[in-house]
């Protein structure tokens, strides 16, 4: 079926270390692999995305990693902040389309 | 101030007794969407909408019911509302003509008794 599995479900790390967020999803087909973060009582905002011609893309502090063989998708938070404690989220938007399956999301801690 | 705009933000209603969760967004895009999101289940979408009169369903679609009549509005119809349907839900909306980005309002936490 459709689904995007999505692990660890909590991460708790110390600041200034890194956090990795792995997920898998399911349609080979899909073009656009966005992440997310859900702040406590707010609606999630991307934090950057990748689509399927790319297989690394970086940010401020985040790289994301596409390994379409495999159909694995990974996301990097370097030099973690007490900000960044949060919950992530990775997605696959369908090609042709905006049908988009979200994992089931990542609660990260970072204690200072 | 570009924004999706949700009301009401927290609504409880018993079951059966129809309601409306409004969407608005101010940023002319052509596409909106419903999630629900339930614990350990992350988000899961409803509804979307391509344009003005161009609805498809997403994974979760029994039990609502959208329209898409005017570009900023896409409003969230519970005909018949049940217990199962208490879940946090969230509009979205996104330019399709070079971004997937998905801009989402600020959630209306629905309780059925």
């Amino acid at each position: 079926g459709e689904n995007v599995e999505q692990h660890p479900s909590t991460l708790s790390v110390q600041e200034g270390d890194s956090a990795v967020i792995k997920c898998t999803y399911s349609d080979s087909a899909s073009n656009y692999f966005p992440w997310y973060k859900q702040e406590l009582g707010k609606g999630p905002q991307l934090i950057i995305d990748i689509r399927s011609n790319m297989d690394k893309r970086q940010g401020q502090r985040v790289t994301v990693l596409l390994n379409k063989t495999v159909k694995h998708l990974s996301l990097q938070i370097a030099a973690t902040q007490p900000g960044d404690s949060a919950v992530y989220f990775c997605a696959e938007n369908k090609a042709g389309g905006f049908k988009t399956i979200f994992g089931a999301g990542t609660r990260l801690f970072v204690k200072a | 101030e570009a924004q999706v705009t949700q009301n009401p933000r927290y609504l409880i209603t018993v079951t059966g007794k129809k309601l409306t969760v409004t969407c608005s967004q101010n940023m002319n895009h052509e596409y909106m969407s419903w999630y629900r999101q339930d614990p350990g289940l992350g988000l899961r979408q409803i509804y979307y909408s391509m344009n003005v009169e161009v609805t498809d369903k997403g994974d979760v679609p029994e039990g609502y019911k959208v329209s898409r009549k005017e570009k900023r509005n896409f409003p969230l119809i519970l005909e018949s509302p049940s217990p199962n349907q208490t879940s946090l839900y969230f509009c979205a909306s996104s330019r399709t003509s070079d971004s997937y980005e998905q801009y989402f309002g600020p959630g209306t936490r629905l309780t059925v008794t």
